[in-house]
Parts: C-alpha cells; structure tokens; sequence
C-alpha cells in the first residue's frame, strides 16, 4: 500500500505568518492522465471535515486562496499563507491513487 | 446545501454488531459513489469502505474485509454499513463521506457517529 508521511506533527504560527504543511508519498501518485491523486483536509473541532484541495493544487469550491497546493510526484505541500486564527486546525493528506486509500498521519497547527 | 446525517453508533460487546445509517440531501444521491471513512481516539482518519453510485461495485481495505459490508438505498438516499464480529480497535467516530471518486475527493462528510467496541 501506499504509505505518506506527514513529518511534522505540530507545527507552530503566529497569525499573519505563512506555514506549509508537507506530505511525502512512498510512491508517485501521478496517474496516467496527467493528474495527481493526493487530496488535502481540515479538521476543526466541533466542525465538519472540510476538503481544501484536490488534485495536489485545486482549491475545492469556497475555499480562500491563501490556502495554496502544490507539489509532484512523491512530495506535496499545503501552504497557507496569511494564517488566521480559523486555520488552527488539523490537515490531513489522502492519496486516492491505488486502494487502499490512505491519509496522512496527520499535522496539527498551533498558534504561538 | 449538502448534508450528511450518521446515525446507529454506540456501545457494543467484541463480536457482536452493530449498523450505522447515513441519510443524505442536497444533491443527486445516485450520481455518487459514497465512502465510510473512520478515526479512532486521538488517532487519524482510515479509508473503511466504498459503495459506486449504482451499488454494483463495494471496496474495502484488508482491516475490514470480510466483516464489514457497505450497501445503499438510493430511493431513501441512505447509505449503511454492517459491521459484524466488531473488535476493540474498530472504536472510532465513522463519518459517511460523500466521494467524488473522478477527482479523488471525498467533498462532503458527515458530522460522525462514535462506535465504541468494549466489553
């Protein structure tokens, strides 16, 4: 199966600074049509599991744009850039490449 | 607006069973493959099972398969999964996802229902 890792398990910010989250992939997540199957989530406490992004770096609708994927291959990035006070959260990485699916173990974002 | 509603959690002895249910509206239930996706105390989230739009085709990783069956009712729009011969590591939150399977996605998900496997 196909194992990412999500090295940091905290990450500490102040609002106003950027942060950017990483997740490795054990193995391309490139399909042959070109796109790359890695997904990005945030959870909230007391809120529902909300979809960032898709596609490594397509916001899904509604999403701000400081919220920015980027990445190939094996290695991916959830940036966010302005960080507001609502970002403390939890992000996850999910690659829907080969089944099973698998998430990231996850990186907790703090404020400082 | 989309909405994702689990119900059917609670407490259950190792190897009995329990079924959880999902209603779901605001969108085309039958346009969609649906996805149970679960996270244990403190722990992350884990695929659980998948169901395509018709019903016609079910995924599940090795940690489920054989005891866990999803299935859907597209006239009710509800979504179940039967857990049999539960097990203390199957205690997590289940949260019914709606999958958006072209873009790899899981877009919606419910609020979770909390399944706890104890004696």
């Amino acid at each position: 199966q196909i194992t990412l890792t999500q090295q940091a398990e905290s990450l500490w910010v102040s609002p106003g600074e950027k942060v950017s989250i990483t997740c490795r992939a054990s193995q391309s997540l490139r399909y042959t049509d070109g796109k790359h199957y890695l997904s990005w989530y945030q959870q909230r406490p007391g809120q529902r599991t909300k979809a960032l992004i898709y596609h490594a770096s397509i916001r899904t609708d509604g999403v701000p744009t400081r919220f920015i994927g980027s990445g190939s291959g094996t290695e991916f990035t959830l940036s966010i850039e302005d960080v507001q006070p609502e970002d403390i959260a939890l992000y996850y990485c999910l690659q829907t490449l080969k089944k099973p699916w698998t998430f990231g173990g996850g990186t907790k974002l703090e404020l400082k | 607006e989309v909405q994702l509603v689990e119900s059917g959690g609670g407490l259950v002895q190792p190897g009995r069973s329990l079924k959880l249910s999902c209603v779901a509206s605001g969108f085309t239930f039958n346009n969609y493959w649906m996805t149970w996706i679960r996270q244990a105390p403190g722990k992350g989230l884990e695929w659980v099972a998948s169901i395509t739009n018709t019903g016609s085709g079910t995924y599940y990783p090795d940690s489920v398969k054989g005891r866990f069956t999803i299935s859907r009712d597209n006239a009710k729009s509800a979504l179940y999964l039967q857990m049999n011969s539960l097990r203390s590591e199957d205690t997590a939150t289940y949260y019914c996802t709606r999958d958006a399977v072209y873009y790899g996605l899981f877009d919606y998900w419910g609020q979770g229902v909390m399944v706890t496997v104890s004696s």
